[in-house]
């Protein structure tokens, strides 16, 4: 099956500190890929959703200035968390797929984010 | 609005026993429907998927799950479960919103394994 890879898999830093998670499709290209937060013992939350080139689109409630998305190539996403408080503390899961509502998304392993 | 129930939030099972996870689902359009589990500190795997034709779809390790359009159910099955099989395990249909294709999912079904 489809290859995705999200990397870091557990950050733990200062409050006040910008951090940066980086999804990977390995073997296709993710012309559409999704962030979603995920609280202990919940559901999925999707964040936001981007297309290759274009600005992601925010779900109601996720502040893009807080959640920064690049979505820079066919196998690249960035989520950046800046000025990173304890109350982002959560498990951030990235997923790509190519768009088509047919096809499955397939998600990286997740990064557990702590914060101090 | 489309939207996903899973009616279990917790279902203990013994090992060998039969199981069923239900997910029921609301949608006024032809629907595509996914189950995912989730192991410990980890993303989500798809477990199978039902897009149209046989109703019946199976994995590759002894899930089924059918698909029921007059009850609006995806209830996921196993006749014989292993400890391994211990997971989250979650509901999702495929809408189109905002110009994307989205999921949306239920809330997760925990499906602990006793000895």
């Amino acid at each position: 099956g489809a290859v995705v890879s999200q990397h870091p898999s557990r950050v733990i830093c200062k409050s006040g500190t910008s951090v940066k998670i980086e999804c990977r499709s390995l073997d296709f290209q993710a012309t559409t890929m999704f962030w979603y937060r995920q609280f202990p013992k919940q559901s999925l939350m999707l964040m936001a959703t981007s297309n290759e080139g274009s600005k992601a689109t925010y779900e109601q409630g996720v502040e893009k200035d807080k959640f920064l998305i690049n979505h820079a190539s066919l196998t690249l996403s960035t989520l950046t968390v800046t000025s990173a408080h304890p109350e982002d503390s959560s498990f951030y899961i990235c997923s790509a797929s190519s768009g088509q509502r047919n096809q499955p998304q397939h998600f990286g392993d997740g990064t557990r984010l702590s914060i101090l | 609005a489309q939207s996903v129930t899973q009616l279990d939030s917790q279902v203990p099972v013994f090992e060998e026993a039969p199981v069923e996870l239900r997910c029921n689902y609301s949608s006024s359009v032809s629907v595509y429907l996914f189950w995912y589990v989730q192991y410990p500190n980890q993303g989500l795997q798809l477990l199978l998927k039902y897009l149209s034709g046989s109703t019946l779809v199976e994995s590759i390790n002894g899930f089924e799950a059918e698909f029921n359009k007059s009850q609006t159910s995806f209830h996921l099955r196993k006749p014989s479960v292993h400890i391994s099989d211990t997971a989250e395990y979650f509901c999702a249909v495929s809408v189109y919103s905002g110009g994307y294709n989205k999921l949306i999912f239920g809330a997760g079904t925990r499906l602990a394994v006793h000895p």
